[in-house]
């Protein structure tokens, strides 16, 4: 059985600062996501890593992805408040064409001024 | 943004009744899931479908059917709703692209509540 872990489950950083959002998962896969979430939103895609060593950037958000540790990290740089939301790792489970996920519980970031 | 409807958005029910969630798209994507997320589970898989009249089960399937008659609509029925049920319903669609991505698009979400 295919179990996603994520670390921290809660973060409080300050602007400015720097932070990783760890994923650590229990079989092989190399097909991996990144998702936000806002409070009392859906979900919003930001990073899909497809092989071992994708390296995804967008703005202050950076995604790696390390197949033979099974370990993907989200790198915050010099974090800003409208970073703040629920971040979720999810591992494709089976590897085929279904797409099927397996999701992390989430980090809820919060960003202070 | 995909597009991708849930209805309704809301909805309170009593222990024991049927409802039904519906996912409406409008991507033509081949692959649709119903997920549910609860504090301290993030989401989980309730059912999937991988074309018309093809589905399977997911992680948390007991006490859920699904059906889809068209490539565009997946709905979600609870037989006889009961308060384990309250969660808030999300719909997803993918399909595969260039480089296997089968990124998954979510729709708004349905916060049902059963009393």
């Amino acid at each position: 059985e295919l179990k996603v872990e994520q670390n921290p489950l809660f973060l409080s950083m300050q602007e400015g600062k720097n932070y990783t959002i760890y994923c650590n998962y229990s079989t092989t896969s190399d097909r991996l996501y990144w998702y936000r979430q806002d409070p009392g939103k859906s979900l919003e895609s930001l990073f899909v890593l497809l092989s071992n060593g994708a390296v995804k950037q967008e703005g202050r958000l950076m995604a790696s992805l390390d197949t033979k540790a099974r370990l993907s990290t989200l790198h915050i740089t010099a974090a800003v408040h409208d970073l703040s939301a629920t971040y979720f790792c999810a591992v494709d489970a089976y590897g085929g064409s279904q797409g099927n996920l397996i999701f992390g519980k989430g980090t809820k970031l919060s960003v202070k001024p | 943004d995909a597009g991708i409807t849930q209805s309704p958005r809301h909805k309170v029910t009593e222990t024991g009744t049927p409802v039904t969630l519906r996912c409406h798209q409008t991507e033509n994507h081949r692959y649709m899931y119903w997920y549910r997320q609860d504090p301290g589970h993030g989401l989980r898989l309730i059912h999937y479908s991988y074309g018309v009249k093809d589905t399977d089960k997911g992680e948390v399937s007991d006490g859920y059917s699904v059906s889809r008659s068209k490539t565009e609509d997946f709905l979600l029925t609870l037989e006889s709703a009961t308060s384990s049920q309250t969660s808030v319903y999300f719909c997803a669609i993918s399909d595969s692209t260039a480089g296997g991505r089968y990124e998954q698009y979510f729709g708004p979400g349905t916060r049902l509540t059963v009393t």
